[in-house]
């Protein structure tokens, strides 16, 4: 079964609006939790990660919200754009990573 | 630049057959990994090796092997091939240490008849 549980399946938002992917968790031996992009025909790539012991973490458009207590994070894309349309898997390490299902992003002109 | 290069992007093989996917990096990177993705399902980790000569199973072992003759290579193989082992898979490798970003090739899309 999988460790960690993402929504939704897929988004559709207009350019310039906020896109929004959660994640959930039960093990609480993880203590890294990155995001991977992935572009069609391509392989998965690191977009930004967060340790635990923060809440937030911020890099250009691109924050991820982090809830320990609820074992609960987030993506948030800001002022979405076409270019990121693609597929975006949320994960957590505590040996190894797991990997959520999967969200596809596409984001209309 | 991180390159991760796996042989083949598209293969099609029969049920029955041995099959090898093969993955090289060109980082000197102590562990590679070797992933299905499969829709729904997100990637789902196979085998992976700390060093030469290692392996450690990931959570879906059942009908794979790996081998690890050099550092650069890691190599997944299908002993006998099934129809439910119809998927992409992908390869990666990263830095020595647990929390190290993973570098992933592009994948090969493997049909099984």
């Amino acid at each position: 079964q999988q460790q960690v549980k993402q929504s939704p399946q897929s988004l559709i938002v207009q350019k310039g609006g906020i896109s929004i992917i959660n994640c959930a968790y039960e093990n609480t031996a993880f203590d890294y939790f990155p995001w991977y992009q992935q572009f069609p025909g391509k392989g998965p790539a690191l977009l930004i990660a967060i340790r635990p012991d923060v809440s937030e973490k911020k890099e250009g458009r691109f924050t991820i919200s982090f809830n320990k207590s609820a074992k609960q994070f987030s993506l948030h894309i800001m002022d979405s754009q076409p270019g990121d349309s693609a597929t975006y898997f949320c994960a957590a390490t505590d040996y190894k990573l797991s990997f959520g299902a999967g969200t596809t992003v596409t984001v209309r002109a | 630049d991180v390159k991760v290069t796996q042989s083949s992007r598209y293969l099609v093989k029969r049920t029955g057959e041995k099959v090898f996917l093969e993955c090289v990096q060109d980082m000197d990177h102590e562990n590679m990994f070797w992933y299905r993705q499969d829709p729904g399902l997100g990637l789902r980790l196979i085998y992976f090796s700390y060093d030469v000569k290692m392996k450690e199973k990931g959570d879906i072992p059942e009908g794979y092997s790996v081998s690890r003759e050099k550092k650069e290579r890691f190599s997944l193989i299908l002993e006998s091939a099934s129809t439910n082992q119809t998927s992409m898979y992908l390869c990666a490798s990263s830095p020595p240490g647990i929390n190290q970003p993973q570098h992933f090739g592009d994948g090969t899309r493997l049909s099984i008849l």
